[in-house]
This record gives structure tokens, sequence and C-alpha cells, in this order.
């Protein structure tokens, strides 16, 4: 099954940027979507297809997808991004989709 | 507006089958290319993929789970229902549906109901 590698944990303060990846094996030909979860919700679908974000989500999400490694950058980080972060694909040789372990992202 | 939401047991002993219901509103499971996934997450962990079903019957499982899931719809009800055997400890988890759409990640999601396996 395909595997999506986050780093645990990313820490930013208020007004910089956060940069929060995805890797996964020539995940650059694949569309990858992208999750905020906070604390006891449900997941917020943030960046979908590499870098298209849902209506009424700020520009400041921005997705990018190239080689092994997508990532999420999130500018001008408030207190309110703070958040666990999925990143998801579908795995078409498993017929499924498949998250990322999740990144936790604390602003300082 | 679209709206989904979760129900069943919030307690469930080991061996025994978890029946989980999603009824939804908003949308139909007969429009060409809508579909319903379930999706889990237990306490402090990662969110994991369990099963998708398209407007069409079209059904796709976890892999690693596929033998004990199996994923069911009734349009009439819009009731989308999921049913996992020989439930664990491990099993222990909330577990969400949300609404999809053929080539589309999920984007509509319930509140969730957490679903805890204990003797």
């Amino acid at each position: 099954s395909y595997v999506l590698t986050q780093p645990p944990s990313v820490s930013v303060a208020p007004g910089q940027t956060a940069r929060i990846t995805c890797g996964g094996d020539n995940i650059g030909s694949k569309s990858v979507h992208w999750y905020q979860q906070r604390p006891g919700q449900a997941p917020v679908l943030v960046v979908y297809d590499d870098s298209d974000r849902p209506s009424g989500i700020p520009e400041r999400f921005f997705g990018s997808n190239s080689g092994n490694t997508a990532t999420l950058t999130i500018s001008r980080v408030e207190a309110g991004d703070e958040a666990d972060y999925y990143c998801q694909l579908w795995d078409n040789s498993g017929d499924h989709f498949v998250f990322g372990s999740g990144t936790k992202v604390t602003v300082l | 507006q679209i709206t989904l939401k979760e129900s069943g047991p919030t307690l469930v002993k080991p061996t025994q089958t978890l029946t989980l219901t999603c009824t939804f509103s908003g949308f139909s499971l007969s429009t060409s290319g809508v579909g319903v996934g379930w999706i889990r997450q237990p306490p402090g962990e990662a969110l994991e993929w369990l099963a998708l079903i398209y407007w069409d019957d079209d059904k796709h499982y976890n892999p690693s789970l596929k033998s004990r899931l199996t994923i069911t719809k009734d349009t009439s009800k819009n009731h989308v229902v999921l049913n996992m055997t020989n439930m664990d400890p491990v099993d222990t988890a909330t577990y969400y549906c949300a609404h999809l759409e053929a080539q589309t990640p999920p984007d509509y999601w319930g509140q969730g109901t957490l679903v805890t396996v204990s003797s």
C-alpha cells in the first residue's frame, strides 16, 4: 500500500510561514489533498488537487506538488491555524484513499 | 446544504460486529458521481480510510481491513451503513462519514461518533 510520510510537528511564530511536507514515491504524479483538523472537530478540506482551494479557504493556504514531496504552505500564520494537518491521495494500485501520518502545527 | 451524521453504538464488546449508519441530507446517492465514505481516527492518532460507496454501487475498501468491512446504501432513506466484524479494542476510534464526488476528495464530513471496544 502507498505510504505518505509527514513530519510529526512544525512550530511557527505568528505572522511567519509554515511549511508542511508530505513525502511519497513519485507523489508528484498524483493529486494530493490537504485537511486541517482542529482539536475535537472533524477534518476540513483546505487544498485539493495539489493546489486548488475550496470556497472559503483563505489564499494564505497554498499547495504544491513535485517529485517525491507535496507541500502545504501557510503564510502569515495566525493562532487559529494551530491544528493537525493531513495529506491524502487516491492510491490507484490499492484502489482506495490513503492519509498521511499527520503534522501538528503549533503557533508559538 | 449538505449535512451528514453518524449513528450507532458507543460501546461494543470484543468479537462483536459494529454497525454504523450515516444519515445524510442535501444530496442524493442516486446522482451520478456522488459517493459516501467512512474514515476513522483512534484517540490521538491519524485518520484512516475505511470504505467508500458510489451512486452506482461501486465499492472500495481499505485493503488491510477489507475482509472485515461491508458498506451498503439505501438511497430511498438517504442512509449508508458500514459493518465491521470481529471488533477489537484497537478498533476504538471516532468514526466519520463523508460526502464526495468522483475524482474528488471528501469535502463534507459528519461530526463523528466515538466507538469504544471493551468487555
